[in-house]
């Protein structure tokens, strides 16, 4: 069983629905937990850091960590065609520690 | 902003030539990471380095080894390269400190022939 468990879509929306992309973990080390975007043919870029339980606003992007189930979300509110991308999950235990990543999922949002 | 590049984004190599993959930041960070992505296994740590001429295997180090001479600077290296080391290859690094996390490279996409 991967450390890490994220569903790799590909999933396809309309614009302006809202998303959900989720990620399942099974070390109870974690407490840092990161969301990244990665547009084709990029590398990742940082999108949300939350650190523990909790959830995190940023505009039209909501991350969401539940550590007594292990399960952290990612919500994009009023999908756009420039969120279509692939969204990594990824944590660690330690700061600046080694991170593990969730497979990615592929995100498409229609005109 | 943290910028970290790599020395090239696209690389076309022979099988059992000798591959350099460099990787620069400019924000004084004091960890470098290499990894590899493929389609259906993610991103899959190959070394990292905590410090200047320090290095720790990763998940796959296998076939790879690295260099650390400087605090900016961490080269990938594939001493023979081989087809199944064809991959995108990302460069990151991170300050190590609380409420810090990885910053990645616009990366190389390598194919061995």
């Amino acid at each position: 069983q991967k450390e890490v468990e994220q569903d790799p879509g590909p999933l396809s929306v309309p614009e302006g629905a809202i998303v959900s992309l989720n990620c399942t973990y099974s070390n109870s080390a974690f407490q840092y937990f990161m969301w990244y975007r990665q547009y084709s043919r990029k590398g990742p870029e940082l999108l949300m850091y939350t650190y523990s339980s909790g959830n995190k606003e940023d505009g039209r992007f909501t991350a969401q960590v539940d550590k007594s189930s292990k399960y952290i979300s990612l919500f994009i509110r009023d999908s756009q065609p420039s969120d279509s991308a692939t969204y990594l999950c990824a944590m660690n235990g330690v700061v600046g520690g080694k991170l593990i990543f969730g497979q990615g999922t592929e995100l498409s949002v229609k005109p | 902003d943290v910028k970290v590049t790599q020395s090239s984004r696209y690389l076309v190599k022979r099988t059992g030539e000798k591959v350099f993959l460099e990787c620069v930041q400019d924000m004084d960070h004091e960890n470098m990471f290499w990894y590899r992505q493929d389609p259906g296994l993610g991103l899959r740590l190959i070394y990292f380095s905590y410090d200047v001429k320090m290095k720790e295997k990763g998940d796959i180090p296998e076939g790879y080894s690295v260099s650390r001479e400087k605090k900016e600077r961490f080269s990938l290296i594939l001493e023979s390269a081989s087809t199944n080391q064809t991959s995108m290859y990302l460069c990151a690094s991170s300050s190590g400190t609380a409420g810090d996390t990885q910053y990645f490279g616009p990366g190389t996409r390598l194919t061995v022939l």
